[in-house]
């Protein structure tokens, strides 16, 4: 069956480092991944979209890459910021599935002042 | 202002009693979704639409059920037969496509008694 893992343990780390969260996934040929933040109480916010012949993608203090070798997805959050602490969730899209996301559990980051 | 609006935010309910909650979107998306998340666990998809006037079960639509009359208005019914219905509700909206992100409501917290 699909599978989809994140880490479940929270990720602690100081602020100004990097913080560098997984998605790992089974049985999943994906076209796309999406990564999302979600606060306490909230719903989820989109952060990142990356596509299959992109290794890398880029957006301010967010850096994504995309291994379809190892189906792997990391997430990077350069000089982190105690505003960055959130749970943050990875959905694995394939290009002919079921359109609707199924997310990860998510990993929770907190961020240290 | 464009978006996706849950109501209520917080809701409570007897045992044995249906319930339904609201969610509306004027972001003109063609696709929608239920989610339902637990304490520390992922969104667990319940029921989407791609289109007014159909939907599709998700991995969790036992207990559930949904309408979809207007494009932008996609109302979840938590039935009596639901046996553990507490629990955070996020709605969903989408251009329907792949590879497009989703937004999130800001969720509806059911708490049955």
């Amino acid at each position: 069956s699909q599978k989809i893992e994140q880490n479940s343990e929270a990720l602690n780390i100081q602020e100004g480092k990097t913080a560098t969260l997984t998605c790992n996934y089974t049985n999943y040929s994906p076209a796309y991944l999406q990564w999302y933040r979600q606060d306490p109480g909230r719903g989820p916010v989109f952060l990142l979209l990356i596509r299959e012949n992109e290794k890398e993608k880029r957006k301010e203090r967010l850096k994504v890459t995309f291994d379809t070798t190892l189906k792997q997805s990391l997430f990077h959050i350069t000089a982190s910021q105690p505003a960055d602490s959130a749970t943050y969730l990875c959905a694995p899209q394939e290009r002919k599935g079921r359109r609707a996301l199924t997310f990860g559990s998510g990993t929770r980051l907190q961020v240290q002042p | 202002d464009g978006g996706i609006t849950q109501s209520p935010k917080y809701l409570f309910r007897k045992e044995g009693q249906n319930v339904t909650l609201s969610c509306e979107q004027n972001l003109n998306h063609d696709a929608m979704y239920w989610y339902r998340q637990d304490p520390g666990q992922g969104l667990r998809l319940i029921y989407y639409s791609q289109i007014v006037n159909d939907f599709q079960k998700g991995d969790i639509a036992e207990g559930y059920s949904v309408s979809r009359e207007k494009k932008e208005s996609f109302p979840l019914t938590v039935t009596s037969a639901q046996k553990n219905p507490t629990a955070f509700y996020l709605c969903a909206s989408s251009k329907g496509q792949q590879n497009t992100e989703a937004f999130f409501g800001q969720g509806t917290r059911l708490t049955v008694v």
